[in-house]
């Protein structure tokens, strides 16, 4: 079975000030990552994922993350925020063996303060 | 990806009674999911829905609280049955319209709130 921890719940940060989201995973098996987002009263909208190959995997809207198998983390980073990034941002995992079950963090509420 | 319109957006409930969540997807799926999203917290699966099978389940939740239909391949609807305020969440449905692996898109979800 796989887990997800994301560690920070709340993080505010000044608007064009660079962020950091951390995602730390737990599994026995191989694993698939995502970072989802939610704007408010939205639905979950795919930033990116990381299958195979390159650690550093670019996404929509400027974000990236980098896949780290020996700390078993894939934390989530923008350069610069916009006042439109405000949202709830989540990490999710799907095990190479378990293709139905999508596995969720508890999220980060990203609040960027003009 | 697959475009998925659920309806509806948001609703009050009266405790005891139930509230029937719709799910169209522009194109056919073989899997769809349900979600909860308790307030302030993150999604968890209630169950997969097979066009032509019963719904699977995941633990903590079961067919009689919320029967689930899924009559062909672009469409599904989520019972939530005789509601309490406990049940006042977000639901979404979600498909993924290729290997599961490249993710998965969601409708925007309903607010459900019960009174």
């Amino acid at each position: 079975a796989q887990s997800v921890t994301q560690l920070d719940s709340q993080v505010p940060v000044f608007e064009e000030a660079p962020v950091e989201l951390r995602c730390n995973y737990s599994s026995s098996v191989s694993v698939y990552l995502f970072w989802y987002v939610q704007y408010p009263n939205q639905g979950l909208q795919l930033l990116l994922k990381y299958l195979s190959g390159s650690t550093l995997v670019k996404g929509i809207n400027g974000f990236e993350a980098e896949f780290n198998k020996s700390q078993t983390s894939f934390h989530l980073r923008k350069p610069s925020v916009h006042i439109s990034d405000t949202a709830e941002y989540f990490c999710a995992v799907i095990g190479e063996t378990s293709y139905d079950k999508v596995i969720f963090g508890p999220g980060t509420s990203l609040s960027v303060i003009p | 990806s697959a475009v998925i319109s659920q309806k509806p957006s948001r609703d009050i409930c009266q405790r005891g009674t139930s509230l029937t969540i719709q799910c169209q997807v522009d194109s056919q799926v073989t899997m769809m999911f349900w979600y909860r999203q308790q307030p302030g917290q993150s999604l968890t699966l209630i169950a997969t829905a097979n066009q032509g099978s019963e719904a699977t389940y995941e633990s903590g939740f079961v067919i009689d609280k919320f029967p689930i239909s899924r009559p062909n391949l672009t469409f599904s609807t989520l019972t939530v049955s005789n509601m309490s305020p406990e049940d006042s969440s977000i639901y979404l449905c979600s498909v993924s319209t290729g290997p599961a692996n490249y993710g998965y898109t969601f409708g925007s979800g309903t607010r459900l709130t019960v009174v």
